[in-house]
């Protein structure tokens, strides 16, 4: 199963980008990269997500390196409801089911 | 567009008695999730559905814990005689079908405290 490596905390000024690094060197040819986010006492929001083409959605862009071993979410100007832990994922092809495997995520403080 | 609803949002149960948390997921969705949350981790993988079969239980982590989806809508996760390490948060996901692609739309959970 390919892992993520994610910093433990980031902070970033209101108002500016945040850039969250994920690192997922071991990541196979059909794995997709996902983000999702988690504001306490709330379940995982779904982000976005890459195969190997940089990505952007409404809340996000996703930028994937040409290797696919690291990518980074980009929340262009930060709020304060940005503040969260987001979880970088590789979606891991399991029996049936795919399921998430959650890490220990980035812990995003957005300051005022 | 309701999302994934879970009941209840707080359970406290002491220890040795039997719980149920609900789910009721995103109308149509095919696939449904069951995770463990606990305090200040990830969420953990419990089991899968896809309709009303179970296909994976591998994360179960006893045989406590018991889920079903009979008629392929609504689950349930039952925990018989509950331990303190029982406490946590369990969210529920479900997703539009089995497809690799598909994003998964978690609820807020039932945070389960165990006396």
């Amino acid at each position: 199963d390919a892992k993520t490596t994610q910093p433990p905390s980031m902070d970033c000024a209101e108002g500016r980008a945040a850039n969250l690094p994920c690192n997922h060197s071991t990541i196979s040819g059909n794995e997709y990269v996902y983000w999702y986010r988690q504001i306490h006492s709330q379940g995982p929001q779904y982000i976005i997500h890459g195969l190997k083409n940089n990505e952007t959605n409404e809340m996000a862009s996703l930028i994937i390196t040409e290797d696919r071993k690291s990518s980074t979410l980009i929340l262009p100007h930060a709020t304060l409801r940005d503040t969260a832990v987001y979880y970088c994922i590789v979606r891991v092809r399991q029996n049936y089911g795919q399921n998430f495997v959650f890490g220990p995520g980035t812990r995003l403080s957005v300051l005022p | 567009g309701a999302g994934v609803s879970q009941s209840p949002r707080y359970k406290v149960a002491k220890r040795g008695q039997d719980v149920a948390l609900r789910c009721d997921p995103i109308s149509g969705h095919v696939s449904l999730f069951w995770y463990q949350q606990a305090l200040g981790q990830g969420p953990e993988f419990l089991t899968y559905f896809q309709n009303e079969a179970q296909l994976d239980k591998s994360g179960l982590p006893s045989d406590r814990f018991f889920a079903e989806r009979p008629e392929g809508s609504v689950s349930t996760l039952k925990i018989q005689r509950t331990q303190k390490e029982d406490s946590a948060v369990y969210l529920c996901a479900s997703s539009y079908d089995t497809g690799f692609t598909q994003p998964q739309h978690f609820g807020d959970g039932t945070r389960l405290s165990i006396l």
